[in-house]
Formats: C-alpha cells, structure tokens, sequence
C-alpha cells in the first residue's frame, strides 16, 4: 500500500529565508510527483510535476527534486516571500493503476 | 476554458437525505476523480474514472456511487447522507498518460464543494 508522508506538518521562517519541504513515498513503482500549493478554503494549483524518469523540476523560486530509488522527494522555496504562505501538498500517482495519493501537507507560515 | 466546475459549492443535508454533485471539465481528459478533504486527514480519494463508462473505487468509496456518462462529467452520489459524510469534495481531472507522455499531465482540481450534514 502507497503511503506519502510530509514533514514537518507545520513551519514557520522568516520572509527571505530559503526553505524546504519534503515528501516520502513507500511504494517506488510511481509514474510521477506532483506538489500541489493550497490556500485556505481554496483548491489545489499545482506547481511542480516530476515525472518518474526525472531528477528535478525548476519554476521561478521554485525547485522540486525526485529521489525514486531511496522514495523521497523535496521541494526547495527559495527567498521565501509573506505570499507563499499556505499548505504545501504532494502527490505521487501509481504506475499499476493511476491512482494519485496524497501526503497530508505541509503549512507554511512566512513572517514579515 | 473554465478547467474544473464543481456545482453546488455549498449544502447543508439533514441525515438520510440524497444528493449528487456534479464536476464538470472542458479540457477533454479522460481521467476523473473524486476527492473528499478532512482536517488532519489531509485529500483521500473516494473514487475516480479512467474514461468514459468506467469507474473504480478510490481508498473511502463507502457510502458514495458515482457515475461517468459522459466524458466531460463525473457525478458522485450520496444515497442516504450521514454527518460522517460532513467534508469538502474536490474533483480533479487529468490526461491519460498512454495517449500523451508529457511534463504537462498535471491533475487540475475544482474548487471545491463544503458539505454539511446535520
């Protein structure tokens, strides 16, 4: 059974610090990975997509990196701004039946 | 392009009441799914569909049937609600992989519906 673990489940830095979630995956046999950001009471947007033969995907200050074999994956934030707060979410999707599961988020705080 | 259209975005049922929502995608995907958003629980995904006339149970589908008559919606059905059913449903859409092997297969997501259940 696919378990997609985020830490940590909440964090707060400091506006212009560099920072990074991660995301853990027990089941490798994945066809990609997906972070998705969440505003409260919004929906989800995603951000970043890996797919399983990549390494890394890069958009803006925005820097997501794939670790298949050892299950892991990280999304670096870099010069964080008061704007990124929100819930930071992946989501890997599973080769055998396309099934996409989610980890239960990370909430990102940035202090002015 | 509208994207993803959940309709309604806000209910309040009383206990053994019927409903159904409705998703909607104009971007021709053939995958759909249904989603429900629990505090602390984080997205758990109740049942989705690989194409048209297709349907598979999701990691909580009791209590919900859904239908996909047609590609561009997906309707999910609570037949006697119970306030266990008290959530947020996201649907989501994407592109089957096997037609189309691109970065851009990424999962696109409604709004949202807040349902209550008293």
């Amino acid at each position: 059974k696919q378990e997609v673990t985020q830490i940590p489940a909440a964090l707060s830095v400091p506006e212009g610090e560099n920072l990074v979630l991660n995301c853990s995956f027990t089941d490798s046999a994945i066809y990609n990975l997906q972070w998705f950001r969440q505003d409260p009471g919004k929906g989800l947007t995603s951000l970043l997509l890996i797919q399983s033969s990549q390494r890394e995907q890069t958009s803006g200050r925005l820097n997501a990196s794939l670790d298949k074999s050892s299950g892991r994956s990280t999304l670096y934030i870099a010069a964080s701004q008061p704007g990124d707060s929100a819930t930071y979410l992946c989501a890997v999707r599973r080769n055998r039946d396309d099934k996409i599961i989610f980890g239960k988020g990370t909430r990102l705080h940035i202090l002015p | 392009n509208a994207g993803v259209t959940q309709t309604p975005k806000f209910r309040v049922l009383k206990t053994g009441q019927s409903m159904t929502l409705l998703c909607a995608q104009d971007m021709n995907h053939e995958y759909m799914y249904w989603y429900r958003q629990d505090p602390g629980m984080g997205l758990r995904l109740i049942h989705y569909s690989v194409g048209e006339g297709t349907t598979a149970k999701g990691e909580v589908p009791d209590g919900y049937n859904v239908s996909r008559l047609k590609k561009q919606n997906f309707l999910l059905g609570l037949e006697s609600a119970a306030p266990s059913q008290t959530s947020v449903y996201f649907c989501a859409s994407n592109r089957d992989r096997r037609i189309l092997l691109t970065s851009t297969d990424t999962q696109y997501f409604g709004p949202g519906t807040r349902l209550t259940v008293l």
